[in-house]
């Protein structure tokens, strides 16, 4: 499809797992986003990759999180060690990068639960 | 801290009357302001935007009004439709940096 594209649509796993969410941004879009949104609450940032690399990973919670863009177009967001309170829905987003207007293009998510 | 906060979780509106959706914020140093429109089990889409050196901006029956002094902005939608019903979120970047600051958004309904 033409969208940004997320797997898994839904991950359940047990508390101390190790878990991967993937995200294919629409093509030709350099920049790609990875944001946390928790129920009630809107989405939080984690993590900004301009092509290959991360330019700014500020919104990581803690070093349990890790996300790669190695060839600058696909990404995955790594979470070890997972605890209950990761349990959230993962969105990522991809945009032209000429102009820092806000305007994205969001994904369905992951949602993650963690048992 | 919140430095973007929609205040009101829900709001309900007649089909045909004007919605209106508020949202403050605390840092001067936004640039840009959007709304996004959010349906169950789907992302976040995009709606419209507002740069800080404007007041007002219009797309169809979609309206974003800017005051800098108060910090606070708001979405008109009129005539509102059923398949306006959703979670409306407001956020606001930075130019220095690309990370988007999101409230907590607002459900609104609107009823036939």
């Amino acid at each position: 499809g033409a969208g940004v594209s997320q797997t898994p649509s839904n991950k359940v796993t047990e508390k101390g797992k190790y878990v991967e969410l993937r995200c294919d941004p629409i093509s030709g879009h350099t920049a790609l986003y990875w944001y946390r949104q928790s129920l009630g609450q809107g989405p939080e940032f984690l993590i900004y990759f301009q092509g290959t690399g991360a330019a700014d990973d500020s919104g990581l919670p803690n070093d349990r999180f890790f996300a790669v863009r190695p060839e600058g177009s696909v990404s995955t967001l790594k979470i070890q060690r997972t605890e209950r309170g990761d349990s959230a829905v993962y969105l990522c987003a991809s945009s032209f990068t000429t102009e820092n207007t806000g305007e994205l293009f969001f994904g369905e998510g992951s949602r993650l639960t963690v048992l | 801290d919140q430095q973007v906060k929609q205040n009101s979780p829900s709001l309900s509106v007649q089909e045909g009357r004007i919605s209106i959706l508020n949202c403050d914020y605390t840092n001067s140093m936004f640039d840009y302001f959007l709304w996004y429109k959010k349906y169950p089990a789907e992302g976040p889409t995009f709606l419209i935007s507002i740069s800080s050196i404007k007041d007002k901006n219009e797309d169809g029956r979609f309206t974003v009004f800017l005051n800098k002094s108060a910090k606070h902005l708001s979405l008109h939608i009129v005539p509102s439709q059923p398949g306006d019903s959703a979670v409306y979120f407001c956020a606001a970047i930075s130019g220095s940096a690309r990370q988007l600051t999101f409230g907590s958004g607002t459900q609104l309904t609107v009823l036939p």
